[in-house]
């Protein structure tokens, strides 16, 4: 159980266009939904909290107009990178929570966006 | 500033031994810390979680201790093998929301 699916698994785009990757927990509800975003060899970095229907919470010096976070239901978040730039390329990963332990996450497989 | 610290450099062991892994933070009290794993090109995977009033945990190969005093945590793997080999983050709870901090991880490699 507590499987967590993200879509797609890499994406490579040119520069200027938006790019949206979604997180969908599989077998369970989500009521909470953490984006965090890792550089090579770097630690995960928490982007913003969602939870469903409403807004998405930024951590500090994350533009919220560019990283669009939608948590439209239980099972699914989005988050569209606008506009994107070679430097937003990263690895994007999703985790979710459910209503019941909410202290544990399962995370997502990952999204590897590369903009040329 | 909430800062957590891990060993950068790759513990390399051999078979059989038991890696032990270390975790360090200061300047916060969290009431949770988490360990994951995480392979190459991978979301991580959870492991343990051991809360403040918890001194020791243990899944299978795996054991946890949590000292608030000296704010560090150590991760063990007992009778290690190659397919333990891979980047494990420790991870503190922060404030009443369920974020998230990760430390920057150690990679373990253990030989046949």
């Amino acid at each position: 159980g507590a499987v967590v699916s993200q879509h797609p698994s890499w994406v490579i785009c040119k520069s200027g266009t938006s790019v949206k990757i979604e997180c969908r927990s599989l077998d369970f509800q989500a009521t909470t939904m953490f984006w965090y975003r890792q550089f090579p060899k770097q630690s995960l970095m928490l982007m913003a909290t969602s939870n469903e229907g409403s807004k998405a919470t930024y951590e500090q010096g994350v533009e919220k107009d560019k990283f669009l976070i939608n948590h439209a239901s239980l099972t699914l978040s989005t988050l569209t990178v606008t506009s994107a730039h070679p430097e937003d390329s990263s690895f994007y990963i999703c985790s979710a929570s459910s209503g019941e332990v909410t202290d544990t996450q399962y995370f997502g497989p990952g999204t590897r966006l590369t903009v040329l | 500033s909430q800062k957590i610290e891990q060993n950068s450099e790759a513990l390399n062991i051999q078979e059989g031994k038991t890696a032990t892994l270390t975790c360090n933070y200061t300047n916060y009290s969290p009431a949770y810390l988490q360990w994951y794993r995480q392979d190459p090109g991978r979301g991580p995977v959870f492991l343990l979680l051991i809360r403040e009033n918890e001194k020791e945990k243990r899944k299978e190969r795996l054991k946890v201790t949590f000292d608030t005093t000296l704010k560090q945590s150590l991760f063990h793997i007992t009778a290690s093998q190659p397919a333990d080999s891979a980047t494990y983050l420790c991870a503190l709870e922060f404030g009443s929301s369920y974020k998230l901090i990760f430390g920057s991880g150690t990679r373990l490699l253990v030989r046949p």
